[in-house]
């Protein structure tokens, strides 16, 4: 499994655009990249997927580079309850690593 | 629909019991997943389901640790004579299919072992 590494906590205020890069310089051919959030006595919940390029949905950007060593996750305009930790994945199987993630604050 | 449950929500034990924690994963997904996230950290992967077949138990840290699959659907994580650094939230994840698809997680079953 590739490691990756993101930052422990980031702070945002509100309406603010949040970017959060993840590092993974072992990333093989055959992962994707995956991107998690978890509130707090919640499991995680999946927000976007991707291979390369660009991916957007309802809630966010993904951002890959060509050589794929990195991804950036978007959070347009964040609102408090985007509060939560954020996790950064990369595989092409069931075993998925989580890591330690980022942890979001978002205050007014 | 309805997604994955997870019982009992909490559980308090005493130091050498044993537990069982129960998945219901989303109907008709064949991949099932066992997960524990102690304080602080990520989740850390336990086993595997492809219908009632485990085929990756890697994960699973002693074999006071133990879990079963029947039907295809509901999963059983046992763990025997629990110490407390068992202590943990335990998660269950299903998916359609194994590989990249993204895992739909339960609430977790909070473990704490006095």
């Amino acid at each position: 499994l590739a490691k990756t590494t993101q930052p422990i906590s980031m702070d945002s205020y509100e309406g603010q655009e949040v970017n959060i890069t993840c590092s993974h310089n072992n990333i093989a051919t055959n992962d994707y990249i995956t991107w998690y959030q978890q509130f707090p006595s919640q499991g995680p919940r999946f927000i976007i997927q991707g291979y390369k390029t660009k991916v957007t949905n309802e809630v966010a950007s993904l951002f890959i580079p060509a050589d794929r060593k990195s991804s950036t996750l978007s959070l347009p305009r964040v609102s408090l309850s985007d509060t939560a930790v954020y996790y950064c994945l990369v595989g092409d199987g069931y075993a998925l690593n989580f890591g330690k993630g980022t942890s979001l604050l978002v205050t007014p | 629909g309805a997604g994955v449950s997870q019982s009992p929500s909490n559980k308090v034990t005493e130091k050498g019991k044993d537990v069982e924690l129960r998945c219901d994963p989303i109907s008709g997904h064949t991949a099932l997943y066992w997960y524990r996230q102690s304080l602080g950290q990520g989740l850390e992967f336990l086993i595997y389901f492809q219908g009632n077949s485990a085929p990756d138990k890697s994960g699973l840290p002693s074999d006071r640790f133990s879990a079963e699959r029947t039907g295809g659907s509901v999963s059983t994580l046992t763990i025997q004579r629990t110490q407390q650094e068992d202590s943990a939230v335990y998660l269950c994840a299903s998916s359609p299919s194994e590989g990249a698809d993204t895992q739909y997680f339960g609430p977790g079953t909070r473990l704490t072992v006095l």
